[in-house]
């Protein structure tokens, strides 16, 4: 089966520019997971969503930062405007509605770099 | 809130020697697991190894074994006979069970040496 797929995978604009990254789930998966990983930090956790309906968004920053998943299938993820702090890798995960201890499946990151 | 530490940044080993990558974590729940998480350069992160909390047998998965210790909060990653595909960034991770966030440590940067 395909994993999960990131757009772009490297990103450098300016500050006070928009960037949208693309986060394409496993067919099938109803769980969608955004983390970053700020350069030199852990990973932490943006949002979860189920589905279409955003399940849990505490880790969400600020609200320059915007996800959606229309229908339930991929997910973007809107940065506007940038600012420096939000460099790092975005991380996407998809998981099957019971993961029940299991990992899950990651995209290879988009790293964004904002100037 | 769940916290995971993993005081080594950087770490490197010679091929076809043991490394030792090491985890600890701060929890007050009971049940839950752990994970071992290796992101080569520009790929993706795919997972190593699991542990069970409620399980005492440590985990193994062919080369890669854990040393899962509950009372010590600690649980480290035994690579053996090191390859040059391990080379990569190595993340600890704990989820609470029932649960769907993770908790990530700051990762090791795994170098091995031919």
């Amino acid at each position: 089966e395909a994993g999960v797929t990131q757009f772009p995978s490297h990103s450098v604009i300016e500050k006070g520019q928009t960037v949208t990254l693309r986060c394409d789930p496993i067919s099938g998966h109803d769980n969608l997971y955004w983390y970053r990983r700020v350069m030199g930090k852990e990973i932490k956790f943006l949002l979860h969503f189920v589905k279409e309906s955003k399940q849990d968004e505490s880790g969400m920053p600020n609200n320059r930062f915007l996800a959606e998943r229309t229908g339930g299938t991929y997910s973007t993820l809107k940065v506007q405007p940038a600012e420096l702090e939000d460099s790092g890798v975005y991380f996407c995960a998809s998981s099957q509605e019971r993961v029940q201890g299991h990992g899950y499946t990651f995209g290879s990151g988009t790293r964004l770099t904002v100037v | 809130a769940q916290t995971v530490t993993q005081s080594q940044p950087e770490m490197s080993v010679q091929e076809a020697e043991t490394v030792t990558l090491s985890c600890t974590y701060d929890t007050s729940e009971s049940d839950y697991y752990l994970f071992w998480y290796k992101q080569p350069p520009s790929r993706q992160m795919i997972l190593v190894i699991r542990q069970e909390a409620y399980k005492q047998q440590n985990a193994t998965e062919n080369r890669f074994s854990v040393n899962f210790q509950k009372a010590a909060k600690s649980f480290s990653l035994k690579i053996s006979d090191s390859q040059l595909g391990d080379a990569a960034m190595y993340f600890c991770a704990y989820r609470s069970n029932p649960g769907n966030q993770f908790y990530f440590g700051t990762g090791t940067s795994l170098t091995v040496i031919p």
